[in-house]
C-alpha cells in the first residue's frame, strides 16, 4: 500500500530557511500536496506539485520534487515564529480507491528565537 | 467564511454513549470525505460521498459508525456505543468534483474525548 514518511521534528533560527522532506512509495501520485496544521486546529493547504513538475515556487515557499526517488521537500526562506506549526506531507494516487489523500506522520517546526 | 465548517468542535462524552458531529461542506462540493487523526498521527481515511453516494469505506470504520450525506450537502457521522479508542479529531473535506485532479479542502476538525 501507499506509504508516506517524513522526519518528526526540524528546529531552525527565526529568519533561516526551513526544508521539510518526504518520501512516498506509490509511483502512481499525481498530486503532492503540503497542509500546514496549527495546534488544535485543522488542516490549511499550503501548496501542491502537480507530478509532472519538479518545482513550484509560491512567495516563501518552494517545492521540489524528485519523482525518480519519490521525495518531495517543502523550502520556507526566512521562517518566522508565525511558520511553528506540523507540516504534512500528502499524496494522492492515480488509481482507484477513494481516490484521497494518504498523509504521513508530520514534521513538528520549531523556530529558535 | 465560505469554507468547511464542523459543528461541535469538540465533545467530551462517556464510554458507551452516542455522539453525533456535523459537516457542512464548501458551497457545490460534490465530494465529501471523513478522516480521523489521533495525537501524533497524521489523518487516516475513513469514508467519502460523491453528491449523496457514499463510495468508499475504510476498514477503520467499524459497525458502530455511520455516515450519511442525505441531500448531498452536509453530512453527519454518527459514533455509537463509543470506546475510549474513539477519542480523536475527526476532519471533514471536500472537494469541488472528485478525481486526482480536485483540491481537497479540510475544516477544523471536532475533537472527541471519551471517558
Amino acid at each position: 500500500g501507499e506509504d508516506v514518511e517524513q522526519s518528526l521534528f526540524l528546529s531552525v533560527r527565526e529568519g533561516d530557511s526551513s526544508v521539510i522532506n518526504c518520501t512516498y512509495t506509490d509511483s502512481s501520485s499525481t498530486y503532492l500536496y503540503w497542509y500546514k496544521q496549527e495546534p488544535g486546529a485543522g488542516l490549511q493547504l499550503l501548496t501542491y506539485i502537480f507530478s509532472n513538475m519538479d518545482m513550484k515556487q509560491d512567495q516563501r515557499l518552494t517545492v521540489l520534487l524528485n519523482k525518480k526517488d519519490k521525495h518531495l521537500s517543502l523550502r520556507i526562506a526566512d521562517t518566522q515564529t508565525g511558520d511553528s506549526a506540523i507540516y504534512f506531507c500528502a499524496e494522492r494516487g492515480a488509481g482507484g480507491g477513494a481516490d484521497g489523500l494518504t498523509f504521513g506522520k508530520g514534521t513538528h517546526l520549531i523556530i529558535q528565537p | 467564511d465560505t469554507g468547511v465548517s464542523q459543528d461541535p468542535r469538540h465533545k467530551i462524552t462517556k464510554r458507551g454513549q452516542n455522539v453525533t458531529f456535523r459537516c457542512d461542506p464548501i458551497s457545490e462540493h460534490n465530494r465529501l470525505y471523513w478522516y480521523r487523526q489521533t495525537l501524533g498521527q497524521g489523518p487516516e481515511f475513513l469514508t467519502y460521498f460523491q453528491n449523496e453516494a457514499q463510495l468508499e469505506k475504510s476498514r477503520l470504520l467499524s459497525d458502530r459508525f455511520s455516515a450519511e450525506r442525505p441531500k448531498g450537502s452536509f453530512s453527519t457521522l454518527e459514533i455509537q456505543r463509543t470506546e475510549q479508542g474513539d477519542s480523536a479529531m475527526y476532519l471533514c473535506a471536500s472537494s469541488p468534483r472528485g478525481g486526482a485532479f480536485d483540491t481537497i479542502y479540510f475544516g477544523e476538525g471536532s475533537w472527541l474525548t471519551v471517558v
